[in-house]
């Protein structure tokens, strides 16, 4: 069965540092993986995803994100953290097997500290 | 582009009393809407799959008569919870495909509804 796992329930890093928000996947077919971030007491919003060609996808406010299919991971990272981009951040997978449907994990509280 | 929109953001309600959500895609037309609910702390749980012009397909354990989903045009579903409790109170969020639901498509979210049911 496909599932998302977020090892770490939070992220501590001082601001300037490069961030990295680990995510690994579990699919039956070809992952299609997508990274959203939260603010409090707002819906998600979209930062990038990855569906083929170069592992390494670009998305908004200068986040990335790669991908590994060895090691079926799709860490976000970002090289120098802001404050503001302190919050909380979902990987998500789709799986044609699973009726296109996101499947989500359970979070990452990130905290950038001045 | 891409905008989702959810109305209201918050609404507080009586016990008994029947809620109604709306979510709207504002510059996309959106086959297919989701509906999720989200618990303080914790990550979304979808509730329903809302497809324009057909009924709804709630997952399981979802009760499809206490949480009526109707999804008429392109561009808009509602999201009804009738006879609410307080253990309703929650974060709803609704989301719109932007595609004809291909496997490539991105969902985007509204800025989800608080609900409090006294």
């Amino acid at each position: 069965a496909q599932s998302v796992a977020q090892p770490e329930d939070q992220v501590n890093v001082a601001e300037g540092n490069p961030l990295t928000v680990k995510c690994t996947y579990s699919v039956s077919g070809n992952p299609y993986l997508f990274w959203y971030v939260q603010y409090p007491n707002r819906g998600l919003q979209f930062l990038l995803k990855y569906i083929t060609g170069d592992n390494l996808v670009k998305g908004s406010y200068g986040f990335e994100a790669e991908f590994n299919k060895s090691q079926t991971s799709f860490h976000l990272k970002k090289p120098s953290a802001l404050v503001s981009d302190s919050a909380l951040y979902f990987c998500a997978v789709r799986d044609l097997e699973y009726g296109n449907k996101l499947v989500f994990g359970a979070g990452t509280i990130l905290r950038v500290k001045s | 582009g891409a905008v989702v929109s959810q109305h209201p953001s918050w609404v507080i309600c009586k016990s008994g009393t029947s809620v109604k959500i709306e979510c709207r895609s504002l510059d996309f037309q959106a086959t297919t809407m989701f509906w999720y609910r989200q618990f303080p702390k914790q990550s979304l749980m979808l509730m329903a799959t809302s497809n324009e012009g057909s009924k709804a397909t709630y997952e399981q354990g979802v009760e499809k008569d206490k949480f009526l989903i109707n999804h008429a045009s392109l561009t808009l579903s509602t999201l009804t919870v009738t006879s609410a409790h307080p253990e309703d109170s929650s974060f709803y969020i609704c989301s719109a495909r932007d595609g004809l639901a291909g496997v490539t498509d991105t969902q985007y979210f509204g800025p989800g509804t608080r609900l409090t049911v006294l």
